[in-house]
């Protein structure tokens, strides 16, 4: 079974401009979570999609948000982009939303510098 | 208060010994949920081991096993025989059903294995 895919992997882009990354979770998992990692900040939540439905969300804001397709392909898109928004973007994915038990599993991440 | 607190920012180990990674975590929900991740210098987070917070027994995956201490609020990673792919961070992680079984990462412990 295919894993988590993300894409595009690295991503340049300046000051003031908009990006999309997309995650394709594994099939059969209608769970999308995305995550920014830092290393300051560490691994923050972003927000948490479950059948087109955002069930969650950080404390993050409103220029990031995101969207989840019937597919359960999920989009992030950051707008006006700052220096600060430089990180790493994880996508994870699992089976169902709001079981304890359910793993989360990664995708490879889209590293995005802002110049 | 932090949700899970890893207090070991980096730790060494010689190749086929075994390590300890510390992991304490803060709730007072009876449901939960407690995992840990590899992150190599890829950057791609590696699901590893689960924990219930019912399960009766440790849980144990290969070279991992997981020593839980509900009453101490502790769920060590114990990873034997290190070999050198296992220099990476890893990082513990909780999922409580209360908060809508959103997980809560860890600062993350870097591992280095020593030949």
């Amino acid at each position: 079974k295919a894993g988590v895919t993300q894409t595009p992997r690295y991503l340049i882009k300046t000051r003031g401009q908009q990006v999309t990354l997309s995650c394709s979770p594994i099939s059969g998992h209608r769970s999308v979570s995305w995550y920014q990692q830092t290393p300051g900040q560490g691994l923050q939540f972003l927000f948490e999609y479950f059948s087109e439905t955002q069930r969650n969300k950080g404390n993050f804001p409103g220029r990031f948000s995101g969207r989840q397709f019937s597919n359960s392909r999920s989009e992030m898109n950051v707008s006006t982009l700052e220096l600060g928004d430089s990180a790493l973007y994880l996508c994870a994915s699992s089976s169902l939303a709001g079981v304890t038990t359910d793993t989360q599993y990664f995708g490879p991440g889209t590293r995005l510098t802002v110049l | 208060a932090q949700k899970i607190t890893q207090t070991q920012p980096g730790m060494f180990v010689q190749e086929k010994e075994a390590v300890t990674l510390d992991c304490t975590y803060d709730t007072s929900d009876p449901s939960y949920g407690l995992f840990w991740y590899k992150q190599p210098s890829s950057g791609e987070m590696i699901f590893l081991i689960y924990q219930g917070s019912y399960d009766q027994q440790n849980a144990t995956e290969g070279r991992y096993s997981l020593n839980f201490q509900k009453a101490r609020k502790s769920a060590n990673l114990v990873i034997s025989a290190s070999q050198l792919g296992d220099s990476a961070m890893y990082f513990c992680a909780m999922r409580e059903a209360g908060t809508g079984n959103q997980f809560y990462f860890g600062t993350g412990t870097s591992l280095t294995v020593i030949p």
